[in-house]
């Protein structure tokens, strides 16, 4: 079976920095990526680790660390606009289903 | 043309009609997903093609009917829906049905069965 688990909804302000958790248990992990969706529009992909480490991507920065089922996401100088939900996915081997988290709903506030 | 395109929009239907959804991608994508996202939900997968051909059918009720016509096109026929049918439908491809390859999601088809 597989579970992912998300902070529900986390709130931050302008300019600050957040880190967004996902921790995830998996048969046949393949991979993990983030998600970006607004309210009522479609995910947009955000990052990919298949490795352990960090990768960075402007003001996103995602990490993983396999051996502990552990990944976040990083999101530096944060803007209005970063307002919306955060998905974290998880790409299982045999199938290569992408199994998504329920997401974490960032508030950024002024 | 990197995006993926979805019509109509919004959909409202009775549960005696027959409708479809379309799909469509012209980034040479060779899968093509739907997923079903309820209110607060995560996307669940409800089907995937490979290559034109069903490769993944997540158990979905047979009144969902995918259709791949060509490599660019993906089709829902929906039929007799139920009220909890209704969702927002996502369609997603991606380039090579491996691991690796990130999916690119359409803006959705609101779905409200009445």
């Amino acid at each position: 079976g597989q579970n992912i688990d998300q902070p529900t909804e986390m709130t931050a302000t302008e300019g600050a920095i957040v880190q967004i958790n996902c921790t995830y248990q998996t048969s046949g992990f393949n991979g993990l990526f983030w998600y970006q969706q607004h309210a009522g529009e479609a995910p947009t992909f955000l990052s990919y680790n298949v490795l352990d480490g960090l990768e960075e991507k402007g003001r996103f920065s995602s990490f993983l660390s396999r051996s502990k089922g552990y990944s976040y996401l990083l999101l530096k100088e944060l803007q209005m606009k970063d307002s919306a939900s955060y998905l974290c996915a998880v790409r299982r081997t045999g199938g290569f289903k992408t199994i998504f988290g329920a997401g974490t709903r960032l508030f950024v506030k002024a | 043309d990197t995006e993926v395109t979805q019509t109509p929009k919004h959909l409202v239907m009775g549960m005696t009609n027959k409708k479809s959804l379309k799909c469509e991608q012209h980034m040479g994508h060779r899968a093509m997903y739907w997923y079903k996202q309820k209110a607060k939900k995560p996307p669940e997968l409800m089907f995937v093609y490979s290559y034109e051909k069903l490769s993944i059918n997540e158990s979905v009720p047979s009144r969902f009917s995918p259709e791949c016509p060509n490599s660019s096109l993906l089709n829902l026929h929906l039929h007799a829906l139920q009220p909890e049918d209704s969702a927002l439908y996502l369609c997603a491809s991606s380039p090579i049905f491996t691991s690796t390859d990130t999916q690119y999601f359409g803006p959705g088809t609101r779905l409200t069965v009445l």
